[in-house]
């Protein structure tokens, strides 16, 4: 069965703390994406990426990096952590063209910065 | 402001009634999707559009894109407790996609 794996369901970190979430797909795809989903405002692009060492600006980046060394990869990275990036952040990863043909997503982290 | 506008937020139906959410929006998209999502798990794909017109159904679900493609309804006949969720609409361009804020559907057995 073909999956997005997040590395962690539920994530607890103190601000200012530097957060990394991991996310691994094992269908090959060049595409991945990393989204924050909150409530009333559905999911927002934070970052994305279509090759390995790519990355492009999403529609809400400031207070986030990634990194992508690796095609199966995708990291997303909170510099500071602040109270206000407490979400559930998801991944997703989608073939060449696969913007058309929907995306797979994993599970979710769910990270409060306390 | 949501590139895309899903009505009605919430729905709470009784089990065996029909309901349709709306998903609209002032931009073009090359194809728009359909995904569910529920408590604690990421959104799955139900259904892609491309085409205008175009009509999809999957069992007791109908989506419909809007003929300008800015626009698509989701249509659950006789819903069953197992359709409760949350459903979003996402349309294409260029190559990213936006996402509408969601309805939450609950059916009561």
């Amino acid at each position: 069965d073909v999956k997005v794996t997040q590395s962690s369901r539920y994530l607890v970190k103190r601000t200012g703390e530097k957060v990394f979430l991991e996310c691994v797909q094992d269908m090959d795809h060049e595409n991945m994406f990393w989204y924050r989903q909150d409530p009333g405002l559905g999911l927002r692009l934070i970052y994305f990426s279509y090759d390995v060492k790519m990355k492009e600006k999403g529609d809400i980046p400031e207070g986030y990096s990634v990194s992508r060394e690796k095609k199966e990869r995708f990291s997303l990275i909170l510099e500071s952590a602040s109270t206000n990036q407490t979400s559930m952040y998801l991944c997703a990863s989608s073939p060449i063209g696969g913007t058309n043909y929907g995306y797979t997503f994993g599970s979710g982290t769910r990270l409060t910065v306390v | 402001t949501q590139l895309l506008e899903q009505s009605p937020q919430f729905l709470s139906i009784q089990e065996g009634e029909n309901l349709t959410v709306y998903c609209n929006s002032s931009s073009v998209f090359s194809s728009l999707q359909w995904y569910r999502q529920e408590p604690g798990e990421g959104p799955v794909l139900l259904v892609t559009v491309v085409t205008g017109g175009e009509v999809k159904k999957l069992k007791r679900l109908t989506f419909q894109f809007g003929d300008a493609r800015k626009d698509s309804s989701l249509h659950i006949t006789a819903a069953q407790p197992g359709d409760t969720g949350l459903y979003l609409c996402a349309g294409a361009s260029d190559y990213k996609l936006s996402f509408g804020a969601g309805t939450t559907v609950t059916v009561r057995a």
